[in-house]
This record gives structure tokens, C-alpha cells and sequence, in this order.
């Protein structure tokens, strides 16, 4: 089955303060998906990777696959309260719709 | 996009009752849907696959006639928590593919609280 792990398992940054989470898989990904959770609530989904090498953005939120479709990384930029939450990846197993998810990153800004 | 509709959002139950948590596809079929549990702090788990017209295949480790999934409708899967106890309190989420079959549309959750 594929695993992902995901680093760090959390962060603590100061508002303003760019910050990287990552995500490497045991094998090379169909897709890799980014949600954003706060725990007890559905998943926000923030973006879908599937080319090697693709790299995605939305407002201060950067994601990229590597060329060997085994690593993502998401990026936020000038970090605010509003992007405190759980972020999970998630990995298309090649079964459509079901996933794999990251054991997730518990981000705290602190304003 | 696609949408997956989850209800309810919330329930309390006693021990020993029975709960059923609702996922539907809105907007699209959906002959396949998947059922996640999340304990706190802790990563989504896949529980099952619920399967239109046939049996559900569950994981290893999860209790088919505790967590009965039935999969009615090409745009309705159900699972019911049965005899539940404080230990299945837990967020239960589904998801189900979108009509381009690639991409997982979630439904929004369920927080279950046994006592």
C-alpha cells in the first residue's frame, strides 16, 4: 500500500513568516492532493498535483511536485491567522476516488 | 465542481443505540464511495469501500456488523454505527469519485459523540 509522510508533523510560525510543509510518498503518485482540515470539520481542498513537476498556486499558497512524483511540498507565503489548521496530503492510489492521506501538519500562526 | 453532501454534521447517541451518518452525491453518480474515520489529532483512515448494488469491502481491522454500509442508490451510501460505545466516538467522513473518475469529492463529516 502507499504511504506518505508528511514533515513537520507541526509548526508554530510567526504571522508574516513564510513556511514549507512537505510530503514524500513510498511510490510514485497518480495525484497528489492538499486539503486543509480543521479537525472535526470536512476537507477544504486547497489544490490537485499530477504532473511531474507541475507547481500550483493559489493566493499565498504554493504547491509543486517533484519530477519523480514522489514528493510535494506546499509553501505559504507571508503566513496569516486565517492559515492555521490541519494540512493533509492526500494521494490518489490508482483506485479511483480512494485516497491516502499523510498523517497531516497541525499549523498554529501566532498573530 | 462536484458535490457530496454528508448529514447530519453532528450527533450525540447513548451507548448501545444505533446511528446512521448519510452520504450523497448531488450532483453526479457515484457507483463507488469511501468511508474515512479520523480520531483526534490522527490522519484520515480509510474504513471501507461502499459499493453500489453489491457488499461493501472493508479494511482490515474494521467490524462490518458493527459499521453497516449500504450503498442503495447510485447517488446514496449509508453507514450505520450499530451498538455503538464512547470508543467509535470519532469524525466519520465519506468520499466519492467526481464524474471525470479521478479526482475524490468529501463530504463535509460527521463528529459522532457516543455517552
Amino acid at each position: 500500500s502507499q504511504e506518505l509522510e508528511q514533515s513537520p508533523q507541526s509548526l508554530i510560525v510567526q504571522e508574516g513568516k513564510n513556511l514549507t510543509i512537505n510530503c514524500t510518498s513510498s511510490k510514485t503518485l497518480y495525484g497528489l492532493y492538499w486539503y486543509k482540515q480543521k479537525y472535526g470539520e470536512g476537507l477544504i481542498f486547497l489544490m490537485m498535483l499530477q504532473k511531474g513537476g507541475e507547481e500550483k498556486s493559489h493566493e499565498k499558497i504554493t504547491a509543486k511536485l517533484d519530477e519523480k512524483k514522489q514528493q510535494s511540498s506546499l509553501h505559504i507565503t507571508a503566513s496569516q491567522p486565517s492559515h492555521a489548521g490541519i494540512y493533509l496530503c492526500g494521494a490518489d492510489t490508482g483506485n479511483a476516488g480512494k485516497s491516502t492521506f499523510g498523517d497531516g501538519t497541525t499549523l498554529t500562526v501566532k498573530p | 465542481g462536484a458535490v457530496v453532501s454528508q448529514h447530519p454534521s453532528r450527533v450525540i447517541c447513548k451507548s448501545g443505540t444505533s446511528v446512521k451518518i448519510e452520504c450523497r452525491s448531488l450532483d453526479f453518480q457515484a457507483t463507488t464511495m469511501f468511508w474515512y474515520r479520523q480520531f483526534p489529532k490522527q490522519s484520515l483512515m480509510l474504513m471501507a469501500t461502499s459499493n453500489e448494488g453489491s457488499k461493501a469491502t472493508y479494511e482490515q481491522g474494521v467490524e462490518k456488523d458493527k459499521f453497516l454500509i449500504n450503498h442503495a442508490s447510485l447517488t446514496l451510501s449509508t453507514l450505520t454505527v450499530t451498538s455503538a460505545h464512547p470508543e467509535d466516538s470519532s469524525f466519520y467522513i465519506c468520499s466519492a469519485p467526481g464524474p471525470a473518475g479521478t479526482e475524490a469529492f468529501f463530504g463535509q463529516g460527521t463528529r459522532l459523540t457516543v455517552v
